[in-house]
């Protein structure tokens, strides 16, 4: 039973329009939020995070929204540029356990030019 | 910036040897991590360390073990390989936490290699 859900394998948007990247937990013991980038043959790079005691955090193009009665998130990129295309993992630690990480499937982003 | 070197890119070898896949980091990090990857299920913890000669079991640590001989130096082994253990594998490093409270948990971010694909035949 995965406990961060990424719906959506795939997105595709245009050069110059709002990419939003969606994930879904279930797990109310989760307190911290991440977001990595992955491109074809290199690891993850971290991108931004968020606490549960936020709802909103914002980093330059990417911002990322926290709905904690949804237990939902979401990771805006504006505007989307060519080199934002690449895998976005998300990824949740519950607050019980810090040497915890829960990771989705990822979502593979391709930028339309 | 920090490095995280995994020795092979690409790694084919046969069911039942026995498989070693290192990571050297080389920022001083405590902490290190060793994932897979797999189509649909995104990263899984096989093991973590946080200090020298400790290790931790992660979600999926069967048919694994590991070795932190050095702190720069975090081994995954294979004990006998199974094609079930095709995958990309993944080693990552990060600094600790303060205490068992602190946020970001794990020392986050962590810092990743560039993966060893390997293919069990």
């Amino acid at each position: 039973d995965q406990q961060v859900k990424q719906n959506s394998p795939s997105l595709s948007v245009q050069e110059g329009r709002i990419s939003i990247l969606n994930c879904d937990y279930t797990n109310s013991m989760f307190d911290y939020f991440l977001w990595y980038k992955k491109y074809p043959a290199e690891g993850p790079t971290f991108l931004i995070s968020i606490s549960s005691i936020k709802d909103k955090n914002e980093d330059g193009r990417f911002t990322v929204f926290l709905n904690k009665s949804a237990k939902h998130l979401s990771l805006h990129i504006v505007p989307s540029q060519p080199g934002d295309s690449a895998v976005y993992f998300c990824a949740a630690s519950p607050k019980d356990s810090n040497y915890q990480l829960i990771w989705g499937a990822g979502t593979k982003l391709i930028i339309k030019p | 910036d920090v490095k995280v070197t995994q020795s092979s890119r690409y790694l084919v070898k046969r069911t039942g040897e026995k498989v070693f896949l290192e990571c050297v980091q080389d920022m001083d990090h405590e902490n290190m991590f060793w994932y897979r990857q797999d189509p649909g299920l995104g990263l899984r913890l096989i093991y973590f360390s946080y200090d020298v000669k400790m290790k931790e079991k992660g979600d999926i640590p069967e048919g694994y073990s590991v070795s932190r001989e050095k702190k720069e130096r975090f081994s995954l082994i294979l004990e006998s390989a199974s094609t079930n253990q095709t995958s990309m594998y993944l080693c990552a490093s990060s600094f600790p936490p303060l205490d068992s409270s602190t946020r970001p948990p794990m020392g986050q971010p962590q810092h990743f290699g560039d993966g060893t694909r390997l293919s069990i035949l």
